[in-house]
């Protein structure tokens, strides 16, 4: 089993709608949770982080966490063609190490 | 401010030679991890330094080394290149306190 699984997609939605993007971790005693957004050929964005159960806003995005499950979202309302890209989750383990899932290709189409 | 930066960005190496690259952090941070990013592998951790310690270690082959410079700069090194070493290298930067990682452009390395 892999330690952070995301469905590689790709999620197709259209212009306006909400992208609803999926993580599930293994290692229980993770405490910190990031959304990175990867366009093809550059390097990760810090879009989201996420530390206690709940959700957490901002803007467009909203991040969940549910430690119980573990499990963490990512929902991008309205969603643009911008948005098109590759939405990496990614949880703590030991001195700022970061497991990352293997990314879920977000294509967002007019 | 300035954003983590890496150099060079592009590398053609051959197998069976070492390279060495380089990241200086955002201002401030002293906290440098480096990851190896490929199509088949995804993003993986190589290790992480703080201070000029190396408090993290991924499973890498002894190959791969780095350093941190006292300036919070850290260099990473691998040597014998071989052809499965072609990756996109990143290196990130986080605040003391914080586990916000922000990464530079990365240091794309061909080896042939």
């Amino acid at each position: 089993q892999k330690e952070v699984e995301q469905n590689s997609g790709p999620l197709s939605v259209p212009e306006g709608a909400i992208a609803s993007l999926n993580c599930t971790y293994s290692d229980r005693v993770s405490q910190s949770f990031f959304w990175y957004r990867q366009y093809s050929g550059k390097s990760p964005e810090l879009i989201m982080s996420i530390y206690s159960n709940g959700d957490k806003e901002d803007g467009r995005f909203t991040a969940q966490l549910n430690k119980a499950s573990q499990y963490v979202s990512l929902l991008i309302r309205d969603s643009q063609p911008s948005d098109s890209a590759t939405y990496l989750c990614a949880v703590t383990s030991g001195y700022n190490k970061l497991i990352f899932g293997a990314g879920t290709r977000l294509a967002v189409h007019p | 401010k300035a954003g983590v930066t890496q150099t060079p960005r592009y590398l053609i190496k051959t197998r069976g030679q070492q390279v060495t690259l380089s990241c200086s952090p955002i201002s401030g941070h002293r906290s440098v991890s480096w990851y190896q990013q490929t199509p088949g592998q995804g993003l993986q951790f190589l290790f992480e330094y703080f201070s000029e310690t190396q408090r993290n270690k991924g499973n890498f082959p002894g190959r791969f080394s780095g350093r941190q410079f006292s300036n919070s700069r850290s260099e990473m090194n691998v040597s014998t290149l071989e052809l499965g070493d072609s990756a996109l290298y990143l290196c990130a930067s986080t605040a003391i306190g914080d586990t916000e990682a922000f990464f530079g452009q990365g240091t794309r390395l061909t080896v042939v």
